[in-house]
Formats: structure tokens, C-alpha cells, sequence
């Protein structure tokens, strides 16, 4: 079984476009991330969710909105792509010693 | 949280073990030292952790300096799967850590 999961692996879009990328972990944690790696493999944090509520918003331009229906869960939404959003998204979850990573979504945008 | 240093690279023959040393002289008293890895197109994966004492899991052994201001992962009998960005991190956070990667180690294992 997968602990964490996302979908869509990859996702190619036009500037200006709305996606969503989704995230989901089944081990029960009640912490989640969002970090973005980008084409220099810099892994920064976006964001992080306790139980649904934003924790760490590490200054990301509003046209992303993370959303976290239950604890399960926390998806990230970007409105208006640019370009410099190219990256591969990973989504982690925090057990009681380490962090557990998703896959990653490599976006492209075009 | 303190800043770790690494070097960029580093090679190791299959079956040797391999060393993988961390400077962070400003760590402290209540930081943590991490190690994680990223094996090519795949998500972070944790390793080990450690206050100031030794540590030894399944995957690695972490040596911590008795002053705390450098740290060696020992992969004991490294494989090609090894071949991976390896990345020291320091972090004070236990709660809802925040993750502060830097530019890593990149370990490849040579057969």
C-alpha cells in the first residue's frame, strides 16, 4: 500500500491555466507538507496543515491555495501558471520521527 | 536552524561503506541532526536522526562529534541502490518540523 500518494504524476498545462494537484496519505498522521523542487533540485517547503488548519506558509505567492478537506488529504491548487511554477511537487507527511514524501507531480508549464 | 555544509559529491565502491561527513558548527543545544535521501526522480527518504548521541538503524549509523559540530552517515555496505543526493539537515522543530534542505551529497556508488 501506498503512504503517500498524488496524482497526477505529470501534468503539462499553458500559462495562465488553473490546475490542482492532489495528495493523500493513508498512516493516519495529522500533519502534511507541500514542498517544491525546482530545475536547480532546490526542495523548499510551501506549506504545511496540522489537522487541516495552515501551519507554515513560507511566503508563496497567493495564487497558491492549499486545501485540506479532512486530515487525510491536502491538496494544492494554482491559479494563473507561470512559467517559473515548472517544479516537481512533492506532498510529505509527518510521522512521530521523519517526514514521509509522496512521489512527486512534475508540472510543466508551457 | 543552523546551516549545514556538505560536499557537492562523493564516489564509493559497491560493497565498501560509505562516509558521508556534515558540518553544522552552529548547531544548537536543542537541534537535531537528520539525514535524508533522494534517489534520481523520487521523493525525499527519511534515514536517520540524532540529538548527540550515536544512532544505528537498519539503513545507516549516524556518528555525532561529542561537541556536535560535525556529523558522518555510515552507509556500512553500500549498493548501487545507494547511488542517491544525500542531505544533512538541522532542524529544532520536533513538532511540526519544517524541513530546510540544502544542496546535499551527491553519493555515487561505483561497482
Amino acid at each position: 500500500d501506498t503512504a503517500v500518494s498524488q496524482t497526477p504524476k505529470y501534468l503539462v498545462t499553458q500559462m495562465g491555466n488553473d490546475k490542482s494537484i492532489k495528495c493523500e496519505q493513508n498512516l493516519g498522521h495529522d500533519t502534511m507538507y507541500w514542498y517544491k523542487q525546482d530545475s536547480k533540485k532546490f526542495l523548499k517547503i510551501m506549506f504545511s496543515y496540522n489537522n487541516k488548519e495552515l501551519i507554515i506558509n513560507e511566503t508563496v505567492p497567493n495564487r497558491f491555495s492549499p486545501k485540506s478537506p479532512d486530515k487525510a488529504h491536502l491538496n494544492l491548487h494554482i491559479n494563473s501558471l507561470e512559467l517559473g511554477d515548472s517544479a516537481v511537487y512533492f506532498c510529505a507527511s509527518r510521522g512521530p520521527n521523519e517526514q514521509f514524501f509522496g512521489p512527486g507531480t512534475r508540472l510543466t508549464v508551457l | 536552524d543552523a546551516k549545514t555544509t556538505q560536499p557537492p559529491s562523493m564516489d564509493c565502491a559497491e560493497g565498501r561503506a560509505a562516509n558521508l561527513p556534515c558540518n553544522h558548527s552552529t548547531i544548537s543545544g536543542n537541534e537535531y541532526v537528520y539525514w535524508y535521501r533522494q534517489i534520481h526522480s523520487q521523493g525525499p527518504q527519511y534515514i536517520i536522526h540524532g540529538l548527540k548521541n550515536n544512532e544505528t538503524n537498519e539503513m545507516a549509523s549516524l556518528i555525532i562529534t561529542e561537541d556536535r559540530k560535525s556529523s558522518t552517515l555510515i552507509l556500512p555496505h553500500a549498493t548501487l541502490r545507494d547511488t542517491a543526493v544525500y542531505y544533512c539537515i538541522v532542524t529544532a522543530n520536533f513538532g511540526n518540523e519544517k524541513l530546510t534542505f540544502g544542496t546535499g551529497t551527491r553519493l555515487t556508488i561505483i561497482p
